[in-house]
Parts: C-alpha cells; sequence; structure tokens
C-alpha cells in the first residue's frame, strides 16, 4: 500500500464546477504540500499546511490530521486549471512522499 | 526573492552515454536541495538530497550519482545511462528550519535511446 493515496486517478469537470481532490496517507507528518504540474512538467507549490485550512483564490486546502487525510478544492473551475494535481507528505529527512497524481481536464 | 535553474530543459542521449544535469539556486543560503525523477506515467520519486556541501543521500539505489561541489549547486550524473534512466527529472529546494516548503526547478526532459 501507497504511503499517500489521491484520489480520483482522473476527474473530467465542465468549466464552473466544484471540484474536489482528496489525498490520505498513513504515515506521521508535520506538514502536508499540494502540487500542481502543468501540461509541460513544470511543477508548483499551491499549499503547504500542518492544520485547519487555507485558500489562495479559488483554491482551497483542508486538512484534517486526526483522520490522516486531506483535500483540494476548486471552486468555479476553469479550463486553466487543468493540470496534475499532486498531494506530497513532508518525511523525517524533510523529503516529500509524493502521491500518485490527480489528473484534472476541465471542458469549456 | 528566490529562483531555482535547472539545465539542460530536455536532452537526448544514447544508451551507455554519461550524464550530467545541474541545477542552483540564488537568493539563499545554506538550502537542503533534492533531485526528483518523474517517469512517464509515474509518480515522483526521489532520488537524492543534500543538507549541506558534499553531504549527499541517496534515496534509491542505481546508477545515478550526486554531487554538491558548491552550496547552491547541485549535480546529478551518471557514467553510463539506462534506457530506464529516461524521464522528467526535477531539482528542488527548502530552507532548513520551519516546514520545509519545497520550490521546484523547471525540470529536465531525458530521453535514452
Amino acid at each position: 500500500k501507497n504511503e499517500v493515496e489521491q484520489s480520483p486517478q482522473n476527474l473530467t469537470a465542465q468549466e464552473g464546477e466544484f471540484i474536489t481532490i482528496n489525498c490520505s496517507y498513513s504515515v506521521g507528518i508535520s506538514a502536508l504540500h499540494w502540487l500542481q504540474q502543468h501540461p509541460g512538467g513544470g511543477i508548483v507549490s499551491l499549499f503547504m499546511l500542518s492544520s485547519g485550512k487555507k485558500k489562495h483564490g479559488r483554491l482551497i486546502a483542508t486538512i484534517n490530521i486526526q483522520e490522516k487525510h486531506s483535500s483540494l478544492h476548486i471552486t468555479a473551475s476553469h479550463p486553466r486549471d487543468s493540470a496534475v494535481y499532486i498531494c506530497a507528505v513532508r518525511g523525517s529527512q524533510g523529503n516529500l512522499i509524493f502521491g500518485k497524481g490527480t489528473k484534472l481536464s476541465v471542458k469549456p | 526573492s528566490q529562483t531555482i535553474h535547472q539545465w539542460p530543459a530536455t536532452l537526448v542521449q544514447p544508451v551507455g552515454s554519461p550524464l550530467s544535469l545541474e541545477c542552483t539556486v540564488e537568493g539563499t543560503s545554506n538550502p537542503n536541495l533534492y533531485w526528483y525523477r518523474q517517469a512517464a506515467g509515474r509518480g515522483l520519486q526521489l532520488l537524492f538530497y543534500s543538507v549541506g556541501i558534499g553531504q549527499i543521500s541517496s534515496e534509491v539505489p542505481q546508477n545515478l550519482s550526486a554531487s554538491r561541489p558548491q552550496d547552491r549547486q547541485f549535480i546529478l550524473s551518471s557514467k553510463k545511462l539506462l534506457l530506464s534512466d529516461s524521464g522528467f527529472y526535477l531539482c528542488a529546494w527548502s530552507g532548513t528550519s520551519g516546514y520545509y516548503e519545497q520550490f521546484f526547478g523547471p525540470g529536465t526532459r531525458l530521453t535514452v535511446l
């Protein structure tokens, strides 16, 4: 079993829909990251959180430490949100343990 | 502000040839540095990390090696490339205190033929 599990693996949505991507992990962590990988491969850090909730524009990330679960929400989705979203947790050496990613496609 | 550079952006190499990928960070000192690989259709995998000059830890046994000759320079090398070395290589840096948020370089797409 992977230490970081994401669901769904693939997600197709219509423009304007509310989107949720889930991440569950099985190891103790001090922080969880949500990353966005663009079609060209570049990776951008969206959030780093250790408790509660963070919001940047239309993106919201929540984490429940007791349940070892985090969600990434996108409100009013847009085709430019199409990307792979990756959940990662911080390991004991400061390295990240990655989920396999969720490929999101938002159709106009 | 901090920036991270990687080169080359793309590389096509024959099997058995050597490899050298370079990563440099600007605007910070004594960062933690990381090399990741993403094989086609797979998630990111940590290859090496470094907490200081000359200090390299390897996560996965392989024919790759890493070096950190200067504080803000991280090099990924191979003496003889394998087909299985093809992939997208990402360098990242983080601070050394707090929550270690990582920042990624633009990546190098390596194709071994």
